[in-house]
């Protein structure tokens, strides 16, 4: 399967605890963005990498989220402190830079009790 | 006002019948544009792209009004398959960047 990879698919946590999750994108794409998606609303924009630099981030990713891309090929997202709102799937999406169609890796659904 | 607006669902139609998606775009320098179909607790998979003024595939159809700020998705001789939310994305400009999705249509055909 050469698409989207994201780890882990499912994760429970209890609110105030640290979560860590892993995209690896398409191998020739150097582009690499972050989403959350919450029921019944479409993926909202969280951050995006053209190789490891982050060009763009969200005013909806506050302190305690932060993104890496350090080599340019795989991405972490962490959330510190979780809070009961930061339940949501996390879907991360590749791209070239031409075209810039995104393909979305099966997302990180995430519960915070 | 949100960016990226879609016809609120859900859309119940028969099998075999033709169904129209609309979804409106606020920001006129918008280059980009997408239709994605996402299936329940999946991620959304792209189903076509609408670069110009618009294109087909099979029995799907996407239409791009540049002047009236909106795109359309046309679907012929629905399936059961075809069951799915429908998410429209525009990307602001050439080059890459974020997507500004629309709330997603959901469609249900029944037999």
């Amino acid at each position: 399967d050469t698409g989207v990879s994201q780890d882990p698919r499912h994760k429970i946590t209890k609110r105030g605890q640290n979560v860590t999750f892993r995209c690896d994108p398409i191998s020739e794409h150097n582009r690499l963005y972050w989403y959350r998606q919450t029921l019944g609303q479409g993926p909202e924009f969280l951050t995006y990498f053209q190789n490891e630099a982050q060009l763009e981030k969200s005013r909806l990713l506050s302190d305690r989220f932060s993104a890496e891309r350090p080599k340019g090929s795989f991405s972490t997202l962490e959330i510190q402190r979780t809070e009961q709102g930061d339940s949501a799937m996390y879907l991360c999406a590749s791209s070239r830079d031409i075209p810039e169609t995104q393909y979305f890796g099966p997302g990180t659904r995430l519960l915070v009790l | 006002r949100k960016e990226v607006e879609q016809d609120p669902g859900p859309f119940n139609v028969p099998e075999g019948a033709t169904v129209a998606f609309n979804c409106t775009y606020s920001n006129s320098a918008s280059q980009s544009f997408f239709w994605y179909r996402q299936d329940c607790r999946k991620e959304p998979k792209l189903l076509m792209s609408v670069y110009s003024s618009g294109n087909e595939d099979g029995r799907f159809t996407a239409q791009l009004n540049r002047a009236s700020q909106y795109i359309s998705l046309l679907i012929r001789d629905s399936k059961l398959s075809d069951s799915a939310t429908y998410l429209c994305a525009v990307n602001r400009g050439l080059g890459g960047g974020k997507l500004i999705f629309g709330q997603g249509t959901e469609l249900s055909v029944k037999p």
